[in-house]
């Protein structure tokens, strides 16, 4: 149990371009999902926390008009890079929750390689 | 501020056991979380703590000391396979994971 997809695993776009990532949550309800950013050999950055149904909470330093994040069903979520820049490539992960307590077990995603030329 | 500290790489030899700590400081605690990432893929939750003492699940075990603010993951009987990043995580009082940089495990024949 506790499966989580995410589509495309790698995208190669042109400097200006959209790139959307998708998030699913396969045999369980995410209540709440996660997007994260990986550079090489660093750990991982969370970029935003998305409740099903309501706006995502941003980190601090990250552009909410930048990376467009929508929760649209208890087993979707979907990240859009808008105007992607090469600065913006990178490794993106997905995780989730069922958010049956307070501490839930995050539950990854395979990632999304994208690289921007 | 919040603060995960754990070594940077391990190199150890198959069939041997090895220990990676990881310290933590945060605002609150509500339990710390070992995260397995092979090279080029997400993580893969290995345990979660919360209590004091030792969880042993398999070949993997992971311990915890909320008074020192310390957790280690033990791996036993290496197998190469093994090789990858170990992601100590804490979750703080807002339920929120402050990630370590993940050690990298190196396993030698």
């Amino acid at each position: 149990g506790a499966v989580v997809s995410q589509h495309p695993s790698r995208v190669i776009c042109k400097s200006g371009t959209s790139v959307k990532i998708e998030c699913r949550s396969l045999d369980f309800q995410a209540t709440t999902m996660f997007w994260y950013r990986q550079f090489p050999k660093k750990s991982l950055m969370l970029m935003a926390t998305s409740n099903e149904g309501s706006k995502a909470t941003y980190e601090q330093g990250v552009e909410k008009d930048k990376f467009l994040i929508n929760h649209a069903s208890l087993t979707l979520s979907t990240l859009t890079v808008t105007s992607a820049h090469p600065e913006d490539s990178s490794f993106y992960i997905c995780s989730a929750t069922s958010g049956q307590g307070d501490v839930d077990t995050q539950y990854f995603g395979p990632g999304t390689r994208l690289t921007v030329l | 501020g919040q603060n995960i500290d754990q070594p940077t790489e391990m190199t150890a030899t198959e069939g041997a056991i090895v220990q990676i700590n990881c310290t933590y400081q945060t605002s609150g605690f509500n339990g710390l979380f070992w995260y397995q990432q092979h090279a080029g893929e997400a993580p893969t939750f290995l345990s979660y703590n919360v209590l004091d003492g030792l969880e042993e699940k398999g070949r993997f075990s992971s311990f915890l000391s909320r008074s020192k603010g310390y957790s280690y993951l033990l791996l036993k009987e290496l197998q190469m396979k093994d090789s990858a990043s170990y992601l100590c995580a804490a979750m703080d009082s807002n339920y929120q994971l402050i990630w370590g940089a993940g050690t990298k495990l190196i396993i030698k024949p």
